[in-house]
């Protein structure tokens, strides 16, 4: 069984400009979160979706970051325009219901210069 | 506000030694607790994953206990390999998501 997947694993653009992450979590998994760390912080919650649903943006930094999730299946997050201080790694992770254990993908590496 | 603690924060020990990872919280109010291990450059493994009910979860080698009232989890690692070298991160629920520690950088030496 495939586990949660990220693309790209590592993106690198000019401040103003926009990135897609794509997240596509384990199948038959209801529940799909963003999380990003940045340079020397803790991992922290961005969103949570229930299918195609958002239950929790509760994390969203501001209104540069879109996410969605068409269908119930796979996520996107949209940065538009970047700032310098968007760079980071953006976790996915996936997980049954009830609160179950999250399974995480490898992370995409953002870099804006 | 829930905030997560680990200590220490970077371990170097050498090969076969027994050796226990701590993780404090502030909010006794949770659903479950989630051991992970981060190797460089790499996504999150899910380690062990403790119920608010449970006391402890085993795995191994590994061994996860739960205080809620006092806020406390610890990771016990039995025999400690090379290949135990990572990032260990411990992170709290109480809804959906989860809110994580800062890590504890272990490396093993041979």
């Amino acid at each position: 069984e495939a586990g949660v997947t990220q693309f790209p694993s590592h993106s690198v653009i000019e401040k103003g400009q926009t990135v897609t992450l794509r997240c596509d979590p384990i199948s038959g998994h209801d529940n799909l979160y963003w999380y990003r760390r940045v340079m020397g912080k803790e991992i922290k919650f961005l969103l949570h979706f229930v299918k195609e649903s958002k239950q929790d943006e509760s994390g969203m930094p501001n209104n540069r970051f879109l996410a969605e999730r068409t269908g119930g299946t796979y996520s996107t997050l949209k940065v538009q325009p970047a700032e310098l201080e968007d760079s980071g790694v953006y976790f996915c992770a996936s997980s049954q219901d009830p609160p179950h254990i999250q399974y995480f993908g490898a992370g995409t590496r953002l870099s804006v210069l | 506000k829930q905030e997560v603690t680990q200590i220490p924060a970077a371990l170097s020990v050498p090969e076969g030694e027994n050796l226990v990872l701590n993780c404090s919280f502030t909010d006794s109010a949770i659903y479950n607790l989630q051991w992970f291990r981060q190797d460089p450059g790499k996504g999150l493994t899910s380690l062990l994953l403790i119920q608010s009910s449970q006391r402890e979860q085993t795995s191994g080698r590994l061994n996860a206990s739960l205080d809620k009232s006092s806020g406390r989890s610890t990771l016990y690692i039995a025999a400690s390999q090379p290949g135990d070298s990572a990032t260990y991160l411990c992170a709290v629920s109480s809804s959906y998501k989860l809110i994580f520690g800062s890590g504890t950088r272990l490396l093993v030496r041979p």
